[in-house]
């Protein structure tokens, strides 16, 4: 069975901070692919990125970035100096036949 | 590029009635998965078409129910609406499924169902 665990449920940072969002997952799949969503108080799930098992390769788009490693089954993403429109909550998901998505982390981000 | 379109947006039920949500996938992609969000139990996977054809299902009950059409555009329906059936129910295409491949997956904004 596959798993993807989002220890915090909710974080607040006060703008311009960074902030670190974790993901730890399960499966015993050797291929799968990892994503992060970010949504919005509107509903709709905006896609941020996808990882496939086989590069760990950490990427930076802008003040977003992630870390992947596959040794601590993590995939954690970090907003560089947060900013208000950042504010949503966000999802880790595992895709292997459907998405397992983790509970979610609410950020909110102060002024 | 159009995204993934879901109508309606809103809706309000009365239990025991059923409801028919639609989603259009972005042009092209041929798999159409439904996913319910409620505050209890998070996103859930409900299930995946691909080609007209049901490809996977998750743990739910045969009141929900879905088909695809030739022209990739799907439906989901409830029947006997209960209570706990109040939820976002979100619609997400890709080209050929979430499987193994890969395939980025796109999210639509979601239909919000509420049942009195």
């Amino acid at each position: 069975a596959q798993k993807v665990t989002q220890a915090q449920t909710e974080i607040s940072v006060v703008e311009k901070e960074d902030v670190t969002l974790d993901c730890v997952y399960e499966t015993r799949d050797t291929t799968y692919y990892l994503f992060w969503y970010k949504q919005p108080p509107s509903g709709e799930l905006v896609f941020l990125i996808r990882r496939n098992s086989f590069d760990e390769q950490n990427e930076i788009s802008g003040r977003y970035s992630w870390n992947f490693q596959k040794s601590t089954s993590s995939f954690n993403f970090t907003i560089t100096a947060s900013q208000v429109v950042d504010s949503a909550v966000y999802f880790c998901a595992l895709a292997g036949g459907a998405l397992t998505f983790g509970s979610g982390t609410r950020l909110q981000v102060q002024p | 590029k159009a995204g993934v379109t879901q109508t309606p947006r809103y809706l309000i039920k009365t239990r025991g009635q059923q409801v028919t949500l639609s989603c259009s996938p972005i042009s092209g992609h041929r798999s159409v998965s439904w996913y319910q969000q409620t505050p209890g139990q998070g996103l859930q996977f409900l299930f995946e078409y691909f080609s007209e054809t049901q490809r996977n299902k998750g743990n739910f009950p045969g009141r929900f129910s879905g088909r695809q059409f030739s022209n990739s555009r799907s439906e989901m329906n409830v029947s006997t609406l209960e209570l706990g059936d109040s939820a976002l129910y979100l619609c997400a295409s890709s080209l050929d499924g979430t499987g193994f491949s890969g395939n980025t997956i796109y999210f639509g904004e979601g239909s919000w169902l509420t049942v009195v």
